[in-house]
Parts: structure tokens; sequence; C-alpha cells
């Protein structure tokens, strides 16, 4: 398997722009999350989707952000409009099950920045 | 107070020695404890985890958990340069969230 996918790898864009980045998760694997990591804040978890039906998004900073997951091999995080405070890596990351450890398997990530 | 507390480093030692990576957490209810590693412009990878208190062993590592002062803890013996990365401890609520410290960075000299 190729482990998650994400794109793009770097994204950059000017403040006000929409920004869609985009992440497949492994193959069977049934949860899906969303991540941003900062120097400041690092790891955070912005939502959770079990099955396809997100079940937590209460890290989702601001209305600007949105995520859908419109089946099982497919994910997408919206940011509109970007500010130069959404500069960050944004993860992606698949689980296999959700209970116990919760094993998650992360995405190289894309990197961010808004001008 | 942040639910799970690292210091972030640098950590530098030379090639060989034993390491020892910290952290503290705030909720006993925590039953769940992950060390994860990340390489430089890398995702995290699961390295180990560990289920309530005590000690597990893998290889060159070694996680151990005191769930009486809240405190987690990762060895390393006889570190390699390969193991320069971000080690992030994490634990799990409600099932799904996990929550992360700040990751305390290694460098090892050759």
């Amino acid at each position: 398997d190729a482990g998650v996918i994400q794109s793009p790898r770097h994204e950059v864009t000017e403040m006000g722009q929409e920004v869609t980045l985009r992440c497949k998760p492994i193959s069977g694997h049934n949860s899906l999350f969303w991540y941003r990591q900062t120097m400041m804040r690092g790891l955070e978890l912005l939502i959770y989707f079990n099955n396809n039906v997100p079940i937590d998004d209460s890290g989702m900073p601001e209305d600007r952000f949105s995520a859908k997951m419109p089946n099982a091999s497919f994910s997408t995080l919206k940011i509109q409009p970007s500010e130069p405070r959404d500069s960050a890596v944004y993860f992606c990351a698949s689980s296999p099950t959700s209970g116990g450890y919760n094993e998650q398997f992360f995405g190289p990530g894309t990197r961010l920045t808004v001008l | 107070q942040k639910e799970v507390e690292q210091d972030p480093g640098p950590l530098s030692v030379p090639e060989g020695a034993i390491v020892s990576l910290n952290c503290t957490y705030s909720n006993s209810a925590f039953q769940y404890f992950m060390w994860y590693r990340q390489y430089s412009r890398k995702g995290p990878e699961l390295l180990m985890y560990t289920y309530s208190s005590g000690n597990k062993e893998d290889g060159r590592f070694t996680a151990q958990v005191d769930k009486s002062s809240k405190y987690i803890s990762l060895f390393i013996r006889d570190s390699q340069p390969s193991d320069s990365a971000t080690y992030l401890c994490a634990t799990v609520f409600g099932g799904f969230k996990t929550i992360f410290g700040a990751g305390t960075r290694l460098f090892v000299k050759a």
C-alpha cells in the first residue's frame, strides 16, 4: 500500500484566496483525521471522520475551515478565505479502527504558506 | 494546564548514549500512552504504545508509564544518528481523540 497520500505537498497562496487540501487514506481504514502542526501549538486535531461521517469537528478553528469526506477514499480540507495565521503543516491520518490506542498512519503533510 | 506536557528540547547527545524522554499528563482517566517519532518534513509514525502502567520494551526502545505520578517516559539505548528526530508522546481520549505533547527534538551526534 502507498500509505496516506496528500496533495499538494506545498501550497503558497495570498491572503483571501481559497485553499483546498486533499487526502487519500489507506484502503480499508475507516477513520480519518485532519491535523494542523505549528511550532507554537504543536499537533492539533481539527476534525475526525468515521465511516465517512464527521464525528468531531470541535478542533476546526473557524467557519473559514470546512472538511468533507464524500467517499471512503477521499477527503478535502478547505480554507476560505485564507489568512496568514493559517500557515502551518496540515496532516491527514487514517486508522483501521477507533478505540484502543488508535494507531494512526500519517501522510507526508501539506506545507501551507499564506502571504 | 495542557493535558499532555512535554519539554520541546532540543536534546543533543553523543552516539551510544542512553536517551531519556519524558512527558506528564493531567487526566488520570487516560489509559493508552503512545510515542510517535517524526523525522524532519515527514508525518509522525507510531513507535510504541503501552496500556496503563508498566514497561514495554522493543529492541533499543523502552516505554514506561507511572500512573501514580502521571509520568510517561521513553528510553533509547545505544542511540544512533538515525534516531535523530522529534519524539511526541500521546494519549487517547474518548476512543479516538489523540492528544499529542509538543514533541522533543533529539539530535544524536556521530
